[in-house]
């Protein structure tokens, strides 16, 4: 079946570094939708960015992401990180049209350090 | 608006004992999916509903586990005879369109379900 695979449970980083999160993922269906979704602590997890082109860079409050089909990637990128930037990572899959249901990653954590 | 309310917020039950955990989604949505979340597994698909009607229940525990939709305004997860590997929190969250593909979900703040 379908899956997501975020091999990183926790990624920490000092501020100002790069981010870059992993998510990889399998499916059958061609027309599928990649997702990332954070989860702030005490808050509800709330959409990131979202993509279904193949190759295109979809941005988002200074996060960044590419969809490669070639590799099945969609890995979460930002240049500089910040102390807000700590918080739970989701990378999630739609299957294809009509279906709602997202398949989420194990998720990742990234923690910012002064 | 209020977002997605998930009540309670935090229920402690004993081994064996049963929990119902509510959801209200946003006015006007159209779709409503629980997952459960926990460190392990990160966020489990349970089951959703569009228009009330269910969907896909393909998470769901079969033998402890159930939902309904008795209305367009609120959604009950049902754990009968609660087992500690319950434990998680369980989110709610509604999509405005039914579900369809690529469309946003907004969650709820979850409940903590802690089985002693």
């Amino acid at each position: 079946g379908d899956s997501v695979t975020q091999k990183e449970g926790l990624v920490t980083l000092t501020e100002g570094l790069p981010v870059m999160l992993n998510c990889t993922y399998q499916t059958i269906y061609s027309n599928a939708f990649l997702f990332w979704y954070v989860h702030y602590l005490n808050e509800s997890p709330r959409l990131l960015l979202k993509s279904s082109t193949d190759n295109k860079r979809t941005e988002h409050q200074g996060f960044h992401a590419t969809l490669h089909k070639s590799s099945s990637s969609f890995h979460l990128q930002k240049s500089s990180a910040q102390l807000s930037d700590s918080a739970l990572y989701y990378c999630a899959l739609s299957e294809g049209y009509n279906q709602g249901k997202l398949i989420f990653g194990q998720g990742t954590k990234l923690s910012i350090k002064p | 608006n209020a977002g997605v309310i998930q009540t309670p917020r935090h229920k402690v039950t004993g081994k064996g004992q049963e929990a119902t955990l509510w959801c209200e989604p946003i006015s006007g949505h159209s779709a409503v999916f629980w997952y459960r979340q926990t460190i392990v597994q990160g966020l489990e698909f349970l089951t959703y509903f569009r228009n009330q009607a269910p969907i896909d229940d393909s998470g769901m525990p079969k033998e402890r586990f159930s939902a309904q939709m008795p209305n367009q305004s609120h959604s009950t997860l049902k754990i009968q005879s609660t087992q500690p590997q319950d434990s998680a929190v369980y989110l709610c969250a509604s999509s405005p369109l039914g579900g369809l593909s690529a469309e946003t979900l907004y969650f709820g703040s979850g409940t903590r379900l802690t089985v002693l």
